[in-house]
């Protein structure tokens, strides 16, 4: 049962740099997702897309790129680095289910960032 | 939109005792409210969730939380704390974006003290 699997799960960057965090997913959900998670501020929504083809912002977008050519993979691409931009990223996954959230929410490990 | 306020971002209980942990939320249709559980190192696990069924929920290692519209809120209860509940806790609102994402408050680290 692999799940939400991330790679990788630390990366070290110097700013300016631009890098890709792998998202894929085994569960044939239809939503995924992107957050990060800084202290005292929980988790914050980056982009999310609810299906092969379409993506959207969340709450924290600017510095991030997202595509999802296929159901299982969500790669969420940073395009130049920032110290800002430090934080832990989580993948996330869902089934859909009708107009509302009522489904769970499955998360990856995490991915640990830095930018130096 | 939505939003969630977790009152307290550490909370500190003796093992055996009783562990509340506040989360109110604002929202501007019917909520689906969530709480999260992160263990160090870890992503987030469902503890448990209201989706305008009963009010009282019950979620996994004992906790259950109950949801009261006139006050907003939907806190976290647990009768008698174990060490092994040590961890952050997170309270989730449905957002109102064409995915519905969830909305996260800030968190409450619980620690539990022999």
């Amino acid at each position: 049962n692999a799940g939400v699997t991330q790679t990788p799960k630390f990366q070290v960057l110097k700013t300016g740099q631009s890098m890709t965090l792998q998202c894929a997913q085994d569960m044939n959900h239809e939503y995924m997702s992107w957050y990060r998670q800084d202290p005292g501020m929980g988790l914050r929504l980056i982009h999310y897309s609810v299906g092969a083809g379409i993506t959207d912002q969340g709450e924290v977008p600017n510095g991030y790129n997202v595509s999802r050519s296929t159901t299982e993979d969500f790669p969420l691409r940073l395009l130049s680095a920032a110290p800002s931009q430090t934080s832990v990223y989580f993948c996330a996954s869902r089934m859909k289910s009708g107009n509302q959230n009522t489904g769970e929410l499955f998360f990856g490990e995490g991915s640990r960032l830095t930018v130096l | 939109a939505q939003s969630v306020t977790q009152l307290g971002s550490h909370v500190s209980v003796s093992e055996g005792a009783l562990v509340l942990l506040r989360c109110n939320y604002s929202s501007s249709v019917p909520p689906y409210l969530f709480w999260y559980v992160q263990y160090p190192n870890q992503g987030l696990q469902l503890l448990l969730k209201y989706t305008s069924a009963a009010t009282l929920v019950k979620g996994i290692n004992g906790f259950e939380a109950e949801f009261k519209k006139s006050e907003t809120s939907f806190h976290l209860t647990k009768p008698s704390a174990h060490m092994s509940d040590a961890a952050e806790y997170f309270c989730a609102v449905s957002g109102n974006n064409a995915g519905n994402m969830l909305t996260f408050g800030g968190g409450t680290r619980l620690m539990v003290k022999p």
